[in-house]
């Protein structure tokens, strides 16, 4: 079964560093892209960027150029997403998706939550 | 950038209603056009790509149509589980695949 699974929901604090995670399985891992898509609370989809794990390859939308990185590491088949300093304005649901000119495979999300 | 406008933002409609979502592009993207479906609480799902290509699995009462700029998703006949938010998705800039605004269809 081909599937992406992300890592657990997290709560941080401003200021704080985070790296999620999404490994995808039951596919080549280094033959598709893998994108990340933002939905903050009660909001719609923001595309954020995109990597091909093969060669690692990466995208960023003019909107989270500078504010997150992503990342992968081909031989555990696992995309990351990361940022150096929280802010409140990053709680949000993450997900990632299969990418091979639409996004067929996603994984369940994970819920960042940045509070004081 | 390209910017993606669905109309309308939310809608009423009754089970075994036809259904029509329209999705415009700020610039013609041929056929790059994704249509999904969301679900509270759950991932996104693929419905259409290409503009008119049904991904597998999914029920032939959803449509696309549409090239350039125009874009429509169609529901032929409403059934219970349909009710969700829609999202049009243009894959034509390169790797920059931006979503519509999405469009809220709710039971009238």
């Amino acid at each position: 079964e081909v599937q992406l699974v992300q890592s657990g929901a997290e709560v941080k604090k401003p200021g704080e560093s985070l790296k999620i995670s999404c490994k995808g399985s039951g596919y080549s891992f280094t033959s598709y892209w893998i994108g990340w898509v933002r939905q903050m609370p009660g909001k719609g989809l923001e595309w954020m960027g995109i990597i091909y794990p093969g060669d690692s390859d990466t995208r960023y939308s003019p909107s989270f150029q500078g504010q997150v990185t992503i990342s992968a590491d081909k031989s555990i088949s696992t995309a990351y997403l990361q940022w150096s300093s929280l802010k409140a304005s990053d709680t949000a649901m993450y997900y990632c998706a299969r990418a091979a000119g639409y996004m067929d495979v996603w994984g369940k999300g994970t819920t960042v939550t940045v509070s004081s | 950038d390209i910017q993606m406008t669905q109309s309308p933002s939310s809608l009423s409609a009754s089970v075994g209603d036809r259904v029509t979502i329209t999705c415009r592009a700020s610039q013609s993207i041929s056929s790059y056009l994704n249509w999904y479906q969301q679900k509270p609480g759950k991932a996104p799902k693929l419905l259409i790509y290409a503009a008119s290509s049904l991904q597998s699995g999914v029920p032939s009462r959803f449509s696309g149509s549409g090239s350039g700029t125009d874009f429509t998703l169609t529901i032929s006949s409403l059934q219970p589980e349909d009710f969700a938010t829609y999202y049009c998705q243009q894959s034509y800039s390169t790797l920059l695949y931006s979503f519509g605004q999405g469009t809220k269809l709710e039971i009238k």
